[in-house]
């Protein structure tokens, strides 16, 4: 199975700040990553597909990239909004796996 | 409007069975391919049964955690997919999501499994 590593488990960060959290994969997943924001009480949304296109309604603030088998998601102004809790998830072969997640606070 | 609705869980205890319904709407049911994801309470999530459509003869796949156990199906004439979970675990207690790993999930229903 294809192990996906998450980093940071959780992060805090004030508003406008710059902000990257990343998964590591395993194995080579080419652009078979997407990311996911979780806010309490709701399911989980998606942000980007692709590795690195941005799903609709997401505002551009939110980006992600990768370099080899590293995904980055990279929000360039931390808004009030952000908080919540980031997942990558690989969709190259199955079983599908997430990462364990990070959870992002306003400082 | 999309809507997935997910029905049918409950407390169980541990070895019994218990079936969950995802009814959807608003979008292609019978192309989409279809995913079971949960939520354990510490909030990791799992990817844990997918089945692709008929032009893929409906393939299904699964977690090793849950096979065996486990059996996705859908009815495209109902525009829903279902989950069996059979000898079920403590383990196996988590917020269960159907979804289309795209922009659509369903809302979740709980599934707790003690004695």
């Amino acid at each position: 199975d294809i192990q996906m590593t998450q980093s940071p488990a959780s992060l805090s960060a004030s508003l406008e700040e710059i902000v990257t959290i990343t998964c590591q994969a395993s194995q080579d997943i080419g652009n078979w990553l997407a990311w996911y924001q979780q806010k309490p009480g709701k399911s989980p949304q998606l942000l980007i597909y692709g590795a690195t296109s941005l799903a609709d309604g997401v505002p551009s603030r939110f980006s992600g990239s990768r370099s080899g088998t590293q995904y980055s998601l990279k929000i360039s102004r931390l808004q009030v909004e952000d908080p919540g809790i980031y997942y990558c998830l690989q969709g190259y072969s199955a079983p599908l796996t997430f990462g364990s997640g990070t959870k992002l606070e306003i400082k | 409007e999309v809507q997935l609705v997910e029905t049918g869980g409950g407390l169980v205890q541990p070895g019994k069975s218990l079936k969950l319904t995802c009814a959807t709407s608003g979008f292609t049911f019978s192309t989409a391919w279809m995913h079971w994801v949960r939520q354990s309470p510490d909030k990791r999530l799992e990817w844990i049964a997918r089945i692709k459509d008929k032009s893929n003869n409906y393939a299904t796949d699964y977690v090793e955690s849950v096979k065996g156990r486990f059996t996705i199906s859908r009815d495209d004439s109902k525009s829903s997919v279902y989950l069996q979970m059979n000898s079920l675990k403590e383990e196996d207690t988590a917020t269960y999501y159907c979804t289309t790993l795209e922009n659509y999930w369903g809302q979740g229903v709980m599934v707790t499994v003690s004695s």
